[in-house]
């Protein structure tokens, strides 16, 4: 079956350090694959996304590259903000059919000032 | 503005009481979710729903009941045979379950204690 695995947190960096949030995922086929952020108290917003083999999703300063041949979706951000403190979670789902979201179990981040 | 909108914001259980959570989007998406989100564990699917009048056990199912007679409607709720219901809640929907109609939008979250 598909499943994701995140690095275990939780991760503290300073602020403007760099971030990197390994996910490697096992599935058949083609999947899509997404980041979410959830803020404290809050539910998950989409973070960004990619649906093909060496696409590379981007959004607020973030950025995460769909490596088939390794099977992972590691994100990253080149110098992080206080803002940023969260939980990312790493998702799949895949093409066709009616496969479900498949969550990894996320990864808390905080940045200190 | 589109969107889910969960209420309440928080909710207490007395035992043997049944509660319902509810869930509203008009984002005119067919897929529904719930998923309970406990500390450590990440998020697990309680049940989901592609269309009206349709819907399908996730991987936590026992103890939980939903209906889906409206488009845009989706409550939870959460029966006395659920014996451990304390937890945060989370309503989502997309615009299908396949690929790329998958991306989830979600609500701001329930968060559910007993008393």
């Amino acid at each position: 079956g598909n499943s994701v695995t995140q690095m275990e947190g939780p991760v503290t960096l300073s602020e403007e350090a760099f971030l990197t949030i390994n996910c490697t995922y096992t599935a058949t086929g083609y999947p899509s694959l997404f980041w979410y952020v959830q803020y404290p108290g809050e539910g998950l917003q989409l973070l960004l996304k990619a649906t093909k083999a060496d696409d590379k999703g981007s959004n607020k300063g973030f950025e995460a590259t769909y490596r088939k041949e390794t099977t992972s979706f590691h994100l990253e951000k080149g110098s992080v903000q206080v803002s940023d403190s969260a939980v990312y979670f790493c998702a799949l789902t895949n093409q066709g059919g009616s496969e479900k979201l498949v969550f990894g179990k996320g990864t808390k981040l905080t940045v200190n000032p | 503005d589109g969107g889910i909108t969960q209420s309440p914001k928080y909710l207490f259980r007395k035992e043997g009481q049944n509660v319902t959570l509810s869930c509203e989007q008009n984002l005119n998406h067919d897929a529904m979710y719930w998923y309970r989100q406990d500390p450590g564990q990440g998020l697990r699917l309680i049940y989901y729903s592609q269309i009206v009048n349709d819907f399908q056990k996730g991987d936590i199912a026992e103890g939980y009941s939903v209906s889906r007679e409206k488009k845009e409607s989706f409550p939870l709720t959460v029966t006395s045979a659920q014996k451990n219901p304390t937890a945060f809640y989370l309503c989502a929907s997309s615009l299908g379950l396949a690929g790329a109609k998958n991306i989830q939008y979600f609500g701001a979250g329930t968060r559910l204690s007993v008393l």
